[in-house]
């Protein structure tokens, strides 16, 4: 079974359209978290929850919005796509702030 | 604010022969962990092995074992006996001890092996 699971693998869409990325673990995790590497491979973390609630959002533009509807799950929503946001997207989870994250396999965000 | 360099984009090494991925990083906590992230073509993100800060003791996990020298804040990993299933990039990444810390990822490093 995989522990952290994420939906699409891959997304193309045009610019101006609004999409989400699913994540779901199945570990019994208390934290989630959702990262984005560039066409460079750099890996910036752009949310953290714990317990359904926010403690992170790093400076990411507004259009992102995640949602947590319990602690299993933390989508990412995205508004208004620009090019500037193709790129991977990893969601994570971890048992506690203080624990070694398991990533999701990634979604390949491509925006035409 | 934390940094994580690893100074070599890319290195390669001959399969069954020893190879050293290094990685520094700026901090002025005292506690943390460090983390080796494995990320072959497949584009998952795999836990290689971690180390805390407090322990001197260097960790190893089978062929994968640090360098861990907390003075010099560099923290290298060194895979021995190299099989071609290892080729991947590598992300090496810092996590303070602090609620509210994520991992900070440095730029990673290609590691290519050669049959």
């Amino acid at each position: 079974d995989t522990a952290v699971s994420q939906t699409p693998k891959y997304l193309v869409t045009q610019m101006g359209n609004d999409k989400s990325i699913k994540c779901e673990q199945n570990l019994g995790h208390d934290t989630m978290y959702w990262y984005k590497q560039d066409s460079k491979k750099f890996l910036k973390i752009m949310f953290s929850y714990n317990n359904k609630e926010l403690i992170i959002n790093e400076t990411v533009p507004n259009r992102f919005s995640p949602k947590s509807p319990d602690k299993a799950h933390l989508n990412l929503h995205i508004n208004s796509l620009e090019l500037g946001d193709s790129a991977v997207y990893f969601c994570a989870s971890s048992r506690q702030l203080n624990q070694p994250q398991h990533f999701g396999d990634g979604t390949r965000l491509s925006i035409l | 604010a934390q940094t994580v360099t690893q100074s070599q984009p890319e290195m390669s090494v001959q399969e069954a022969e020893t190879v050293t991925l290094s990685c520094t990083y700026d901090t002025s906590e005292s506690d943390y962990y460090l983390f080796w992230y494995k990320q072959p073509p497949s584009r998952q993100m795999i836990l290689v092995i971690r180390q805390e800060a407090y322990k001197q003791q260097n960790a190893t996990e089978n062929r994968f074992s640090v360098n861990f020298q907390k003075a010099a804040k560099s923290f290298s990993l060194k895979i021995s006996d190299s099989q071609l299933g290892d080729a991947a990039m590598y992300f090496c990444a810092y996590r303070g001890n602090n609620a509210g810390n994520m991992l900070t990822f440095g730029g990673g490093t290609r590691l290519m092996v050669k049959p």
